[in-house]
C-alpha cells in the first residue's frame, strides 16, 4: 500500500535560515510526489511536483525538493526562510499508472520561521 | 474563474441531523474529490469523481454519500451527523488521466457536531 510519512510535526528556523522539511514515501514502481502548502484558515496550495527526470525540482516561491530514490525521500528546501513561509506542509504520492489523480497525503509539517 | 468553491464555510450540526457540503469548480475539470482535515492526521480521502456519473470511495467514506451529476458539482452528504464527523472538509478538482496533475483545493468547510 502507498504511504507517505513526514517524521517532523514542526520544524523551527530562524528567517534567513535554510530550510529542509522531510518526506519519505512507499509506494511501488516509480512514484509522483507532491507537495502543498496550507496557510492558516485556507485549503492547500501547490507548491511542485516530481514526475521524472532531474531529480532537483523547482517550485513556487522559491522552493525547491530533491528525489532521491534510493532513500525513497522527497525532501522540501529553502535556501534562505521568510517569515511568511510560515505555514502547514504536506506531502503527498500519487502511485504511478492509471487515470485516476488519488493522492496519499502526509500528516504534514508546521514550519514556524522565526524573524 | 472562481476556481473550486465550498459553501457554507461554517456548520454546527446536532448529532444524527443531516446535511450536505457544496463543492463546484468552473474549470471543467473531471476529477473531484473530497477530503477530511483532522490534527495529527493529515488529509483523508473520503470520496473521489472522474468524471459525471461516476464516483468511487476513498480511505473513510462511511456516513458520506456523494453523487457527480454534473462536472461542475461534487456534492457530499453526512446522512446522519456524529461528533466522530467533527472535521475541516476539502473538496478538491484536477484534470484526470495518466499525467499527474496538481489539485486545486476549495477554502474548507469547517463542521462541528455536537
Amino acid at each position: 500500500a502507498q504511504s507517505v510519512a513526514q517524521p517532523e510535526d514542526q520544524v523551527n528556523v530562524a528567517e534567513g535560515n535554510p530550510l529542509t522539511v522531510k518526506c519519505t514515501y512507499s509506494v511501488s514502481g516509480n512514484p509522483y510526489l507532491f507537495w502543498y502548502v496550507q496557510y492558516p484558515n485556507r485549503g492547500l496550495q501547490f507548491l511542485l511536483k516530481y514526475i521524472t527526470g532531474d531529480n532537483l525540482v523547482k517550485g513556487s516561491y522559491g522552493f525547491e525538493a530533491e528525489f532521491n530514490k534510493s532513500q525513497t525521500s522527497f525532501h522540501l528546501k529553502k535556501p534562505s526562510a521568510l517569515v511568511s513561509d510560515s505555514a502547514l506542509y504536506f506531502c503527498a504520492v500519487r502511485a504511478p499508472g492509471g487515470a485516476t489523480n488519488k493522492l496519499i497525503f502526509g500528516t504534514g509539517t508546521l514550519l514556524a520561521v522565526q524573524p | 474563474n472562481a476556481g473550486v468553491t465550498q459553501t457554507p464555510k461554517f456548520q454546527v450540526l446536532k448529532t444524527g441531523q443531516s446535511m450536505t457540503l457544496q463543492c463546484a469548480q468552473d474549470m471543467n475539470h473531471e476529477y473531484m474529490s473530497w477530503y477530511r482535515q483532522d490534527p495529527g492526521m493529515g488529509l483523508r480521502l473520503i470520496h473521489y469523481s472522474v468524471g459525471a456519473g461516476i464516483t468511487d470511495q476513498g480511505e473513510v467514506p462511511n456516513g458520506y454519500n456523494v453523487s457527480r451529476s454534473t462536472t461542475e458539482d461534487f456534492p457530499l452528504r453526512l446522512l446522519s451527523a456524529a461528533p466522530s464527523q467533527t472535521s475541516v472538509y476539502f473538496c478538491a478538482s484536477s484534470p484526470t488521466g495518466l499525467s499527474p496533475y496538481e489539485q486545486y483545493f476549495g477554502p474548507g468547510t469547517r463542521l462541528t457536531v455536537t
